[in-house]
Parts: C-alpha cells; structure tokens; sequence
C-alpha cells in the first residue's frame, strides 16, 4: 500500500532531551516535507527536500533539523526540545514539487508530541 | 511570502450546496491545492487547479481565477460526514519552489 510513515504517533518528552521523528515513503517520491498544526495557525512549513541531499528552510525551521540521506526517509530532529514545540506534526511526501505538476501531496498520519 | 485567507467557519445542512472560498496573494503561484482534514486525522487531497476555471470531481468542484487571487471549493449534496476542516494551500515558483502555503483551514459542520 502507497503510504507515508511516521514515528511515533504520540510522544511525550522534556524539555532538552533530543528526539527524533521519523518519516518514510514507499512510492519513490522525490520531494518531502515536514509540517506543524497549530489551532487557530493552521498547517506551516519547517522543511522541505527536493531531492536526496537537498533541503531547505519553511516558515518555522528554528530549534529544527532534518536530513535527506536517501530517498525514502526524511527524519524531523528536535535537538533541544521546548515547550513551545507542542504541537501536531506531519510528513508530507509527492512526486515532485516542479512547476506545473498535479501531484498532490500525501501526508503521514502525524506525530504528536508534547514537552514538557 | 504569502497571505492566504479563508473564512474560519461555515455551516450548512444535509443536502445542500456550499461554497468556500480562498484568496491569496503571492509572489510566485505553481497551483492551488484544496484538502479536507477530519479532527486529528491528515489532509487528504481533493483538487488542484493551476489554470484558470472549473475543476469537477464528483461532489465537488474547485475554480480558479488567477487575475484575481481567488479560488473557491463547491460541495454538493452534502452528507454528515462532509463535516470537516478544508485547507486551502498555495505552491509557490521559482525561488519559492517547494514552498507549499496553507490557510488556516474553514471548519464546515454540516447539519442534519
């Protein structure tokens, strides 16, 4: 089955303690993204890959890392948590993001973490 | 960056018609995406429209006038289970290539 993958679904943690999020695709797609969903914010942009060994900055990429080592998994990595990183996280994965394509993106179940 | 703006809430009853819409201004446009979102579940993806007019699927539709920064979402015959947020999102071009701006989402009750 087509999917996207993440890990974990919930996550509780403290504050500092790194974590790591994973996100994988099964369907070769070449660009990948990472989201938060905020009420009353709606879904924004951390990260974003291209391609394998291609990413870039979104509207929120502070106190945020991501890699794009192979193809199939693009991680989100929480450094130094903090509290204000609560939120709904999801993955997002298409065929390619070029100009004029209509592709849609297919999104991962999401993560949500809690820090305390 | 961009600016996109849809209404927060709408409401409507079973079998109706209902239309939400979408402005955006940009400094790069590569489509607009429309998705439906259920409480606590993903966006899973209805429409894109990167030319200007009418897309129909089934149920609903999705127009587009690019001159004017504005797009709108039709459903028809709604059933309960249309209930739902409806995202509204942006793709951006050129050096905003792999940017995809989303509204705050319309959160539609539908009503029996």
């Amino acid at each position: 089955e087509a999917q996207v993958t993440q890990n974990p679904r919930y996550l509780i943690t403290v504050t500092g303690k790194k974590l790591t999020v994973t996100c994988s695709q099964n369907m070769n797609h070449e660009y990948m993204s990472w989201y938060r969903q905020d009420p009353g914010l709606g879904l924004r942009q951390i990260y974003y890959s291209m391609n394998v060994e291609v990413t870039d900055k979104g509207d929120v990429p502070e106190g945020y890392k991501v890699s794009r080592k192979e193809k199939r998994n693009f991680p989100l990595i929480l450094e130094s948590p903090s509290p204000n990183q609560t939120s709904l996280y999801f993955c997002a994965s298409s065929p390619t993001a070029r100009t004029g394509s209509n592709y849609g993106y297919t999104f991962g179940s999401g993560t949500r973490l809690t820090v305390v | 960056g961009q600016n996109i703006d849809q209404p927060t809430e709408m409401t409507a009853t079973e079998g109706a018609i209902v239309q939400i819409n979408c402005t955006y201004q940009t400094s790069g446009f590569n489509g607009l995406f429309w998705y439906q979102q259920h409480a606590g579940e993903a966006p899973t993806f209805l429409s894109y429209n990167v030319l200007d007019g009418l897309e129909e699927k089934g149920r609903f539709s999705s127009f587009l006038s690019r001159s004017k920064g504005y797009s709108y979402l039709l459903l028809k015959e709604l059933q309960m289970k249309d209930s739902a947020s409806y995202l509204c999102a942006v793709r951006g071009r050129g050096s905003t290539l792999g940017r995809l701006y989303f509204g705050r989402g319309t959160q539609l009750t539908v009503w029996p």
